[in-house]
């Protein structure tokens, strides 16, 4: 069946431009995440959307950034005025219950973003 | 930090040995994960270990988690080229609403 999907793969943008990120996760999972993942790095938490919950939006990084999540399906995160230590790739994931249900997360093949 | 601490970084090993890597941490958890990630397949889930369990397995894998020293260790038996990828820890620590990863370990399987 269809995995997690991201748009756009790759993304080079201006400093100080605005850009949007998509992420279409699997039919009928109740959880979204996203995460950043910069060169060599480990992932950065930064946004979970449990249903219909308001999300946890304790991970990201400054008010630049900022996700919503239409009909508990698609979501898009949103970073305003890009700085280039916003250069990285942005993982979405998902799951059927979320953090509380202890199952696995199925990730996307995430965005590159590029800020110049 | 609450995140794993993934130790090593680095490990190249011959075809057909094992490798162990290891995660610390130093918060409660309420279970730890294991993530695969290579270029061709992106971040794979491998095995879930829930803090009042000792030890899974799962195919070539093998989880070992001990609370009471706040570290998991991940065994691949019989390594295959395949294999070589980078293992990242993940964790849900208690009473926090994410999933934190390690900064992982870089495996290398030369045939």
């Amino acid at each position: 069946g269809a995995g997690v999907s991201q748009s756009p793969s790759n993304k080079v943008t201006e400093k100080g431009k605005d850009v949007e990120l998509r992420c279409d996760p699997i039919s009928g999972h109740t959880a979204l995440y996203w995460y950043r993942q910069s060169l060599g790095q480990g992932l950065e938490f930064l946004i979970y959307f449990q249903g219909n919950s308001a999300p946890d939006k304790s991970g990201l990084p400054s008010d630049r950034f900022s996700a919503e999540r239409t009909g508990g399906s698609v979501s898009t995160l949103t970073i305003q005025r890009t700085q280039q230590e916003d250069s990285a790739v942005y993982l979405c994931a998902s799951s059927l219950w979320g953090l509380a249900g202890d199952d696995e997360q199925f990730f996307g093949p995430g965005t590159r973003l590029t800020v110049l | 930090s609450q995140q794993g601490e993934e130790d090593p970084q680095a490990l190249s090993i011959q075809e057909g040995e094992n490798a162990t890597m290891n995660c610390s941490y130093k918060t409660s958890i309420n279970n730890l994960q294991w993530y695969r990630q290579n270029s061709g397949r992106g971040l794979v889930h491998l095995i879930l270990i829930r803090s009042n369990e000792r030890e899974k397995h799962s195919g070539r894998l093998r989880v070992t988690l001990d609370t009471s020293k706040k570290s998991s260790s991940l065994l691949i038996t019989a390594s295959r080229a395949a294999d070589t990828a980078s293992y990242f820890c993940a964790l849900i620590i208690q009473g926090a609403q994410k999933l934190v990863f390690g900064q992982g370990t870089r495996l290398t399987i030369n045939p």
